[in-house]
């Protein structure tokens, strides 16, 4: 079945580094995606890894995938308040016949 | 582009009201997704189109719940009666190849619906 867990909030000092974390059950994933959504706002998509990567640094992101353990984390650093939302992960299938199947989302709080 | 546009940007309505949520994907997406979003239920997936046509609408939580699609540049979710519990964001996202590629799918900004 699908499953993808985050946990629910993080709460990090400002120029301190975040990890959120993201379990997920289904092996045949083929991308697994970051979306942030600021309040009142749609989810955007931050970055994404293919599969068959383990890592992939964009500026201040750096994505890490741990297949077998199933497990997918996003590190931010130099966290900046405007950073604060909520971070989804979602793992997409070859075939277009699945929709992704996202996770509850993790808050992260940025103290200033 | 102007990217996925959903309207209303807020909706208030009374309980066992129609309310009819509009939906315009990007230009060439071939799939449409509807989803909800509620504190307590999180994101959901409630139905997707590909070209067009509805292709998984088990998140469709009852039959006050209907989505159609009657072009490629145009989609509603209407609900018929409302309920309180029906008040949540409705989202709206497009994508080309069904999001399995390094762009995933483009949400719109939602849509607030509040039954009262």
């Amino acid at each position: 079945g699908e499953d993808v867990e985050q946990s629910l909030f993080l709460s990090v000092r400002e120029g301190d580094s975040s990890v959120i974390n993201c379990t997920y059950t289904d092996s045949s994933s083929t991308y697994l995606y970051w979306y942030k959504q600021e309040p009142g706002a749609g989810l955007q998509l931050l970055t994404y890894i293919f599969s068959n990567m383990d890592m992939k640094q964009d500026q201040r992101l750096t994505v890490l995938l741990n297949k077998k353990d199933k497990h997918l984390s996003l590190r931010i650093a130099d966290t900046q308040t405007g950073d604060s939302a909520i971070y989804f992960c979602a793992e997409g299938f070859y075939t277009g016949r699945r929709a992704l199947t996202f996770g509850s989302g993790t808050r992260l709080q940025v103290q200033p | 582009d102007a990217g996925v546009i959903q309207s209303p940007r807020h909706e208030v309505t009374e309980m066992g009201q129609e309310v009819t949520l509009r939906c315009k994907p990007i230009s060439g997406h071939d799939y449409l997704f509807w989803y909800r979003q509620t504190m307590m239920r999180g994101l959901e997936l409630l139905i997707y189109f590909n070209n067009n046509v509805p292709i998984d609408d088990s998140g469709m939580p009852e039959d006050r719940f209907s989505a159609k699609m009657p072009n490629a540049s145009f989609s509603t979710l209407k609900i018929q009666p409302s309920e309180p519990r029906d008040s949540a964001v409705y989202f709206c996202a497009s994508s080309a190849m069904g999001g399995q590629t390094n762009y995933g799918y483009t949400f719109g900004s939602g849509t607030r619906l509040t039954v009262v």
